[in-house]
């Protein structure tokens, strides 16, 4: 069946230091991919998207572009910053379901 | 105002009482969801509910049966809780149509620890 596979955290970094989150799935098909971000006492939102091959998605400054060669999906951001301490979630959803699956969850803190 | 909330954050029980956990949207979706967190933090969905109907009901116990009053309300009810059953619960909610079913917007989760 389908499975989301991410790293493992978690990830600590200094301010304006370069974030790299990997994700990689496998799928059947041609699923959509996403990631979601929990920041501390909220619910999951969506960060990005992409919904098919070479597609980049982008959003505040994260970045990850849907690479079926590879099966992989990963988060990435130039300059984090302290705001962006949060849990990221990698999924992959197939539309007609609304059944998303994520992976584990990636916690990442960002320290001045 | 919250778009999705759920109630309460934290519940706190002993093993073989029943519980329940509500969860309201106000951003006029047709669809909704519970999904699991365990200790191992994999997010999985249970149940998913579009317009008052079940839609996706995933290997749970029939310990655990979804309540749709309206399409704005979907709660979880738990019977005779376990020890396994400890874990965070989300409630979620998404637009109907076909593109938009993934774009799903979350509660802050409810912390159930089964004593």
């Amino acid at each position: 069946g389908d499975s989301v596979t991410q790293m493992e955290g978690p990830v600590t970094l200094s301010e304006e230091a370069f974030l790299t989150i990997n994700c990689t799935y496998t799928a059947t098909g041609y699923p959509s991919l996403f990631w979601y971000v929990q920041y501390p006492g909220e619910g999951l939102q969506l960060l990005l998207k992409a919904t098919k091959a070479d597609d980049k998605g982008s959003n505040k400054g994260f970045e990850a572009t849907y690479r079926k060669e590879t099966t992989s999906f990963h988060l990435e951001k130039g300059s984090v910053q302290v705001s962006d301490s949060a849990v990221y979630f990698c999924a992959l959803g197939r539309g007609s379901q609304g059944n998303l699956i994520f992976g584990k969850g990636t916690k990442l803190s960002v320290k001045p | 105002d919250t778009a999705v909330s759920q109630t309460p954050k934290y519940l706190v029980t002993q093993m073989g009482n029943d519980k329940s956990i509500k969860c309201e949207q106000n951003l006029g979706h047709d669809t909704m969801y519970w999904y699991k967190q365990d200790s191992k933090k994999f997010l999985k969905i249970m149940f998913s509910y579009n317009n008052k109907e079940l839609i996706i009901n995933e290997t749970v116990p029939n310990r655990f049966s979804p309540k749709s009053p309206d399409k704005a309300h979907l709660n979880l009810h738990i019977n005779s809780l376990e020890l396994g059953d400890s874990a965070v619960y989300f409630c979620a909610s998404s637009r109907d149509d076909r593109g938009a079913k993934n774009i799903q917007y979350f509660g802050a989760g409810t912390r159930l620890s089964v004593l």
